[in-house]
């Protein structure tokens, strides 16, 4: 099946500074999520960006499927970004329909 | 986005124990899914579930272990069986939105503790 890696695994930041995240994926996908789990374990939805770029308020993502890797960027952040980033795919093989990949997840703790 | 709900939110059970946990959804959607997110770890698909036919297992996953019911377009169970505490983790139902093709938004999870 598909393959999904995430760096870095752990991020440690001071309010106020930009990040990076990546994904990278072993195949070509359908789908490419970015959710930021919160600490009582709720899923946020941040981007739905199979391709592209699309940007929401400090947040912003870039998709090259080509290349098999995404970005999530985070700018200026604040301490309510603390939390788990996970990328998830949908690979395109008929089996793969509707079910998600997710990454090891990039582990975000933001201090004041 | 579908306003997805489940419960019990958290449940503390003893081995050898059967939980049902539930998942609601406020509009009709296809197929719903359930992962399971062990401690520390990622996300990982037990099954897909569509109305009016059997759930598809993911490898690793069985049905006498999960069984899933999915009587409806709204509503489906996941039932964790014959408890063990490597069955300590939080459970997750999701369901495709309606604008992106297979956008999936998840249910607020249900943290399951086994003693």
């Amino acid at each position: 099946g598909i393959q999904v890696e995430q760096s870095p695994p752990d991020l440690i930041l001071q309010e106020g500074a930009n990040s990076t995240l990546r994904c990278n994926f072993s195949d070509s996908v359908n789908n490419l999520q970015w959710f930021h789990q919160n600490p009582w374990g709720q899923l946020i939805n941040l981007f739905y960006i199979p391709s592209g770029t699309k940007q929401n308020g400090r947040l912003s993502a870039t998709t090259v499927a080509t290349e098999r890797y995404s970005l999530l960027y985070i700018s200026s952040s604040q301490t309510t970004d603390s939390g788990v980033y996970f990328c998830a795919v949908e690979g395109t093989g008929g089996t793969s329909y509707g079910k998600l990949t997710f990454g090891q997840g990039t582990i975000l703790t933001v201090h004041p | 986005s579908a306003v997805i709900s489940q419960k019990p939110s958290r449940d503390i059970c003893q081995r050898g124990t059967s939980l049902t946990i539930q998942c609601q959804v406020d509009s009709q959607v296809t197929m719903m899914f359930w992962y399971r997110q062990q401690p520390g770890q990622s996300l990982t698909l037990i099954a897909t579930a569509n109305q009016g036919s059997e759930a598809t297992y993911e490898s690793g996953f069985v049905i006498d272990k999960f069984p899933i019911s999915r009587p409806n377009l709204t509503f489906s169970t996941l039932t964790v069986s014959n408890m063990s505490p490597e069955d300590s983790s939080i459970y997750l139902c999701s369901v495709e939105g309606e604008r992106e093709y297979n956008e999936q938004f998840f249910g607020p999870g249900t943290r399951l503790t086994v003693l």
